[in-house]
């Protein structure tokens, strides 16, 4: 079975600044799919970023990136120029690439990493 | 309709009394889960439904616990006889059928239903 997991509980980041959330898994498949979500208070969790396993280019999206190391097992989230509106629970998910015959189809989620961002 | 959609999005009972809760996906979505959360706790899986397949039930921590997905598409999911250890966000999210490349398989998620049990 998949394990994630998110060593950082907490983090804290001055406003402006870059931070970055730290996420390992284990697993002895070779296709997946990486994805972190960001949970604010008001409890939806909301997609930030996803990557592909087959895919060695590292996932952008605007301020938000990724350092996707697969020998590594290592999937790092980095949020630059950190806003307000960052705070917010994230979580690391991974999800087997193989068919609906082989019953891999939930997301497993690490704990979560609270993030407050220091204005 | 647009996104997840779950009802209620608060509920209070009293222990023992059975609840429902609802959850309507994305249109088009074939793939539907339950995860729980508890009080500042990582995410659960509950179930999962896959078009016309049996359900992935392994994650119902009792028999209380059940849900059905009708029509392919509005699911619920009851607990039976509640108790305080229930007390939790349920989540619903949905995706399209895997194997269908990175988008189909980004599952999306609800608002939850924050259910507690006094």
């Amino acid at each position: 079975a998949q394990t994630v997991t998110q060593s950082q509980p907490e983090m804290s980041v001055q406003e402006a600044e870059t931070v970055t959330l730290s996420c390992t898994y284990d697993t002895s498949e070779s296709d997946y799919y990486l994805f972190w979500y960001k949970q604010p208070p008001s409890r939806q969790m909301i997609l930030v970023i996803r990557q592909e396993a087959y895919k060695q280019q590292n996932a952008t999206e605007n301020r938000f990136s990724v350092n996707f190391q697969k020998a590594a097992k290592s999937f790092s989230l980095k949020i630059s120029d950190s806003q307000l509106g960052d705070a917010a629970m994230y979580f690391c998910a991974y999800r087997s690439a193989r068919g609906s015959n082989f019953g891999n189809e939930k997301l497993t989620f690490g704990t979560g990493t609270r993030l407050t961002i220091i204005p | 309709g647009a996104g997840v959609s779950q009802s209620p999005s608060n509920k209070v009972t009293e222990k023992g009394k059975d609840v429902e809760l609802r959850c309507d996906p994305i249109s088009g979505h074939t793939a539907l889960y339950w995860y729980r959360q508890s009080l500042g706790q990582g995410l659960e899986f509950l179930i999962y439904f896959q078009g016309n397949s049996a359900p992935d039930k392994s994650g119902l921590p009792s028999d209380r616990f059940s849900a059905e997905r009708t029509g392919g598409s509005v699911s619920t999911l009851t607990i039976q006889r509640t108790q305080q250890e229930d007390s939790a966000v349920y989540l619903c999210a949905s995706s399209l059928r895997p194997p269908s490349g990175l988008a189909g398989n980004t599952i999306y998620f609800g608002e939850g239903s924050w259910l507690t049990v006094v």
